[in-house]
């Protein structure tokens, strides 16, 4: 079985610029979180999905970040104009969801970003 | 959301048990205890998840009292590999509505 598949690995780009990060889940997994890592740190969600819904965006800043899951299958996490703070590791996530406790979440390999 | 705290770092070595402990005061009762590990450049992977006693898997135990107010992760017989960063998550029956602290850094030596 595939897991969580991520792209790009790794990107640097210069403070200002657009960026974009994509995301694919496990087949059957209805919810898709995305968090951000920074160095030394616990992951940090930023939003949830379940299916193609975000019910928790209360950590995404809304001002640069958005996020989209059309089809509620794969994700895209943009950020535009990125900032020096915005370096980081942004992992997504998968898990079944509706079983109505707390879901072994799946991770992939994140998305290493490095603002200049 | 229940707040977690761990140690920052332990040391171990080979072939020895670690047991990292987790405290969580304001657990819910419908909260969960969940274990993740973490190697560099990857992202987190469950280990073990419980509700209350004792949880056992084919990689580690987790070990809740009653008040369940705390938590311990078992690992037996550790090896250089299991050298990563341990997370203890607790959270409610809605998924995602746990917190990752800043884990503890588990170092095996030789």
């Amino acid at each position: 079985e595939a897991g969580v598949v991520q792209s790009p690995r790794y990107k640097i780009i210069e403070k200002k610029q657009p960026v974009a990060f994509w995301c694919n889940p496990i087949s059957g997994h209805n919810t898709l979180y995305w968090y951000r890592q920074n160095l030394g740190q616990g992951p940090e969600l930023l939003i949830r999905y379940e299916n193609e819904e975000a019910v928790d965006d209360s950590q995404l800043p809304k001002d640069r970040f958005s996020a989209e899951r059309l089809k509620g299958v794969d994700s895209t996490l943009k950020i535009q104009p990125a900032e020096l703070g915005d370096s980081a590791v942004y992992l997504c996530a998968s898990s079944l969801g509706g079983t109505g406790r707390q879901e072994t979440q799946y991770f992939g390999p994140g998305t290493r970003l490095l603002v200049l | 959301l229940a707040k977690t705290t761990q140690p920052i770092s332990m040391d171990s070595y080979e072939g020895q048990e670690v047991n990292i402990t987790c405290s969580h005061n304001n657990i819910a009762t419908n909260d969960y205890i969940t274990w993740y590990q973490q190697f560099p450049s990857q992202g987190p992977r469950f280990i073990i998840q419980g509700y209350k006693t004792k949880v056992t898997n084919e990689v580690a135990s987790l070990f809740i009292p009653a008040d369940r107010k705390s938590s311990t992760l078992s690992l037996p017989r550790v090896s250089l590999s299991d050298t990563a960063v341990y997370y203890c998550l607790v959270g409610d029956t809605n998924a995602g509505k746990s917190t990752f602290g800043d884990g503890t850094t588990l170092t095996v030596k030789p």
